[in-house]
């Protein structure tokens, strides 16, 4: 079985600093993606970064970035330059399976961002 | 258009009534999904159809049945729920997803769920 584990379940971070969001995962499918989604206050998930299980190198969207450490089994997502609209909660998760029909999200971790 | 539409936004029954949540999006997306999220946790898979075909049922009870008429709609049937079924419903579509290769848009486009009481 797969586990996604985020142990931060709050972070602050002042206005227009970075902040590194954790994320570690178990699986032992040899082909899997990792994704990063992030969930307002409104309940919406909207879709922020994905990282290949094959790919070497770190994906990057704006000013969200995957510190992907695959031998760690880590993915954190990175957020440069915070900004106020970006306080909400940030889930980390992983698709497997044919199709990539099966995503399991962790846990997640609430994110403040202050003035 | 980019969007997956749910409704109803809210929807407050008895545990006796007979309930339909919908769900449509026109992005060509052959996957769709029913995701369950309680409050202060994250969205637990419910259903997978692929192609209009049911392709994965997470053990889910009988009283939630899903239905896909057809590659654009994704209904859950709702009947004799528990107050513990009440939650935040959420719908999904994606393309079928070539995991582990550099990609843009691998995610799922989330609709803005239904937010479900049962009294």
């Amino acid at each position: 079985a797969q586990k996604i584990t985020q142990t931060q379940p709050g972070m602050f971070v002042q206005e227009k600093e970075a902040v590194t969001l954790d994320c570690t995962y178990d699986t032992s499918d040899p082909s899997y993606g990792l994704f990063w989604y992030k969930q307002p206050s409104s309940g919406e998930m909207i879709f922020l970064i994905y990282q290949g299980s094959y790919d070497q190198q770190n994906a990057t969207e704006g000013r969200y970035s995957l510190n992907f450490q695959k031998a760690r089994k880590s993915a954190n997502l990175v957020i440069s330059a915070s900004q106020l609209g970006d306080s909400a909660m940030y889930f980390c998760a992983v698709g497997r399976g044919a199709g990539g029909f099966k995503t399991i999200f962790g846990a997640g971790t609430r994110l403040f961002v202050k003035a | 258009d980019t969007e997956v539409t749910q409704t109803p936004k809210h929807l407050v029954m008895g545990m006796t009534n007979k309930k339909s949540l919908k769900c449509e999006q026109h992005m060509g997306h052959r996957a769709m999904y029913w995701y369950k999220q309680k409050a202060k946790k994250p969205p637990e898979l419910m259903f997978v159809y692929s192609y209009e075909k049911l392709s994965i049922n997470e053990s889910v009870p009988s009283r939630f049945s899903p239905e896909c008429p057809n590659s654009s709609l994704l209904n859950l049937h709702l009947h004799a729920l528990q107050p513990e079924d009440s939650a935040l419903y959420l719908c999904a579509s994606s393309q079928a997803l070539r995991l582990g290769k550099t990609g843009r848009n691998y995610g799922y486009t989330f609709g803005s769920g239904t937010r479900l009481t049962v009294v």
